[in-house]
């Protein structure tokens, strides 16, 4: 099974328009972390937000909030007011506590595009 | 404070030589992570050191690749013999206990 699943291969948002990225993850892990990074199509990698298991309350980081729904195994990126710039690549991640902690697994991604 | 720094950002080669890809993590981090991104298999990590010890390479694709970390602020990342379906984005990335993986800018591989 996948442990971290992106079903939106494309999506399309006006500027100005808030936009939600679907993400689910698969783990038996009580402790993890979850992930969103940004890749432009100069291809770095640029970290967004993170959320923990434990944590009360959804990560919020400038226009990225992260929507997460623990139940649901779910941890969508919405991002408020589009603006040209959004328009990149985004991975959703999961570090799970088994091997240490420290290794990332990527889902397929998501290709954001903001139109005018 | 300068990011992970990766070199070089691109590598245009013929199949059957020596390939390296050089990594600087950000001062003070004591992980260092290699990824591969390719089109068929996404983002997949190869191996990732601690305190400039091997901790998990079970990512390497194969006996041609190899990892090396002799100092905590220089890794290598060699192929040899290259070949074609090694074309890809390799990516070094740094992290400290607390803090999320930061990414160099990748280097692009061409395999001829």
């Amino acid at each position: 099974a996948q442990k971290i699943t992106q079903t939106q291969p494309g999506m399309f948002v006006q500027e100005k328009e808030a936009v939600t990225l679907d993400c689910t993850y698969d783990t038996s892990d009580p402790s993890y972390g979850l992930f969103w990074y940004k890749q432009p199509s100069s291809g770095e990698m640029i970290f967004l937000i993170y959320q923990g298991s434990y944590d009360q309350q959804n990560a919020t980081e400038g226009r990225y909030s992260l929507n997460f729904q623990k139940a649901r195994k779910s941890a969508n990126l919405v991002i408020s007011a589009s603006q040209l710039g959004d328009s990149a690549m985004y991975f959703c991640a999961m570090r799970e506590l088994t091997g240490g902690g420290n290794k990332l697994t990527f889902g397929t991604g998501t290709q954001l595009k903001v139109e005018l | 404070d300068a990011g992970v720094i990766q070199s070089p950002r691109h590598e245009v080669t013929e199949m059957g030589q020596e390939v390296t890809l050089r990594c600087k993590p950000i001062s003070g981090h004591d992980y260092l992570f290699w990824y591969r991104q390719t089109m068929m298999r996404g983002l997949e990590l190869l191996i990732y050191f601690n305190n400039n010890v091997p901790i998990d390479d079970s990512g390497m694709p194969e006996d041609r690749f190899s990892a090396k970390m002799p100092n905590a602020s220089f890794s290598t990342l060699k192929i040899q013999p290259s070949e074609p379906r090694d074309s890809a984005v390799y990516f070094c990335a740094s992290k400290d206990d607390s803090q999320p993986q930061h990414f160099g800018d990748g280097t692009r591989l061409s395999i001829l």
